[in-house]
């Protein structure tokens, strides 16, 4: 069954610190992969996605996330964090058809100055 | 451009009681998703709609729930009668004609219901 496993529910980092927030999934085929934000009273908004190419893609605000078909991760890296980063951070994977996201639990980030 | 719109974006009701949530969707988007987040858990996929028909509709939790999306424009989600496992934040997404997940899928706010 797909799956999509964030392991982290809460993350607190420094502003000015580094962030890498985990993704693994469990997916049949090639998966369409992405990055979802939502910060209060919003929506949830498109960081990246990957479909296929270089492992490595870079989304809006800063954010990248790379890739390992071997390890079935997809996890999601910024190298200084801002305040305004605090939110919600979704995993997904997709099916080329069909359009249906699965998404992960979440991980609730935290920054303190 | 507008974006996905929902109303109400909070709704209080009692077990037994009737709920409709609705949502507008982008402008020309043919692809209309409802999701439901449970506090606590992931969010899950209900149902998808390509202009009016459904799609896929293998979320729905039981016959409680009808989805409709007359005119293939904005589209209502009734739950009746509802029961206190139906609350959560459902959010509504739409996206570009064509049915793969390629095509970007733009999120509402989402409607929070509580269930007393």
């Amino acid at each position: 069954a797909q799956s999509v496993t964030q392991p982290d529910i809460h993350i607190t980092v420094s502003e000015g610190a580094s962030l890498e927030l985990r993704c693994n999934y469990s997916y049949g085929a090639t998966p369409y992969l992405f990055w979802y934000v939502q910060s209060p009273g919003q929506g949830l908004q498109l960081l990246l996605k990957y479909f296929s190419g270089d492992t490595l893609v870079q989304g809006i605000k800063g954010f990248e996330a790379e890739f390992k078909r071997s390890q079935s991760s997809f996890n999601l890296r910024k190298p200084s964090v801002h305040w305004s980063d605090a939110a919600e951070y979704f995993c997904a994977v997709g099916r080329v058809q069909g359009g249906k996201l699965i998404f992960g639990q979440g991980t609730e980030l935290s920054v303190k100055p | 451009e507008a974006g996905v719109t929902q109303f109400p974006s909070h709704s209080v009701i009692e077990k037994g009681q009737t709920v409709t949530l609705r949502c507008d969707p982008i402008s020309g988007h043919d692809n209309l998703y409802w999701y439901r987040r449970v506090m606590g858990k992931e969010i899950k996929f209900l149902l998808h709609f390509v202009k009016e028909s459904k799609q896929d509709e293998s979320g729905m939790p039981n016959n409680r729930f009808l989805a409709e999306r007359t005119g293939g424009t904005y589209s209502t989600l009734k739950v009746q009668p509802a029961e206190l496992e139906d609350s959560g934040v459902y959010f509504c997404a739409s996206s570009q004609p064509g049915t793969s997940a390629y095509n970007e899928q733009f999120f509402g706010p989402g409607t929070r219901l509580t269930v007393l």
